[in-house]
């Protein structure tokens, strides 16, 4: 069964700091990977979109890796800002299934 | 450009009662998307859309209709509204394959 699971479920972190966020999928064949970031109320906003060849994309502070022998994906944010608080959501497809994981949300305090 | 536009923002309904909710957008976007979530959960695919008059079913389709007259709108119609409907539900649009853009969601109520 096509899953994407992310961890952690919640993050709360001092703003400056570092974090990381994980995406485990089994999606099958796979197609792309995208990271979304989604403010409360809000609807999700693309982070960034990678392909099987592609191991890195970055998008400002926001880097995603991917593994696609692991079937794994790290969102790596850098010098937290109190605007990046906020869900994001792991989104894998395949040709013709997108599945979305229920998303880690982050927290960053003052 | 509006992007994607949804209405209306809030709605409640009561068990039975039909209703359509509206999705615009003016991207020129041949891919068109309804999703629900609900708290715990991730979005789900209820139809999508890949050209005007072609339409699909995704993950959760029972209990919706859509239909996709031109490239712009895609409505999403509730025929017998359920308790189990009440969600927040997303309308994305995109290209292929490509960066997907959602509206700002509709919070739907069946009491």
């Amino acid at each position: 069964k096509n899953q994407v699971e992310q961890s952690p479920q919640s993050l709360i972190i001092l703003e400056g700091k570092n974090c990381t966020l994980q995406c485990n999928y089994t999606v099958s064949p796979f197609s792309n990977l995208r990271w979304y970031k989604q403010d409360t109320g809000r609807g999700p906003v693309s982070l960034t979109i990678m392909t099987f060849s592609e191991n890195t994309k970055s998008n400002g502070r926001y880097t995603a890796t991917l593994d696609a022998d692991t079937k794994q994906s790290s969102l790596h944010i850098t010098a937290s800002q109190l605007s990046d608080s906020a869900s994001y959501i792991c989104v894998v497809s395949a040709i013709r299934d997108m599945r979305f994981g229920a998303g880690t949300r982050l927290t960053v305090k003052p | 450009n509006a992007g994607v536009t949804q209405t209306p923002k809030f709605q409640v309904l009561k068990t039975g009662q039909s209703m359509t909710l509206q999705c615009a957008q003016d991207m020129n976007h041949e891919y068109m998307s309804w999703y629900r979530q609900d708290p715990g959960m991730g979005l789900r695919l209820i139809h999508y859309s890949v050209g005007a008059g072609i339409t699909d079913q995704g993950e959760v389709p029972n209990g919706y209709n859509v239909s996709r007259s031109t490239t712009e709108d895609f409505p999403l119609r509730l025929l017998s509204a359920a308790p189990s409907q009440t969600s927040v539900y997303f309308c994305a649009s995109s290209y292929s394959g490509s960066w997907q853009y959602f509206g700002p969601g509709t919070r739907l109520t069946v009491t």
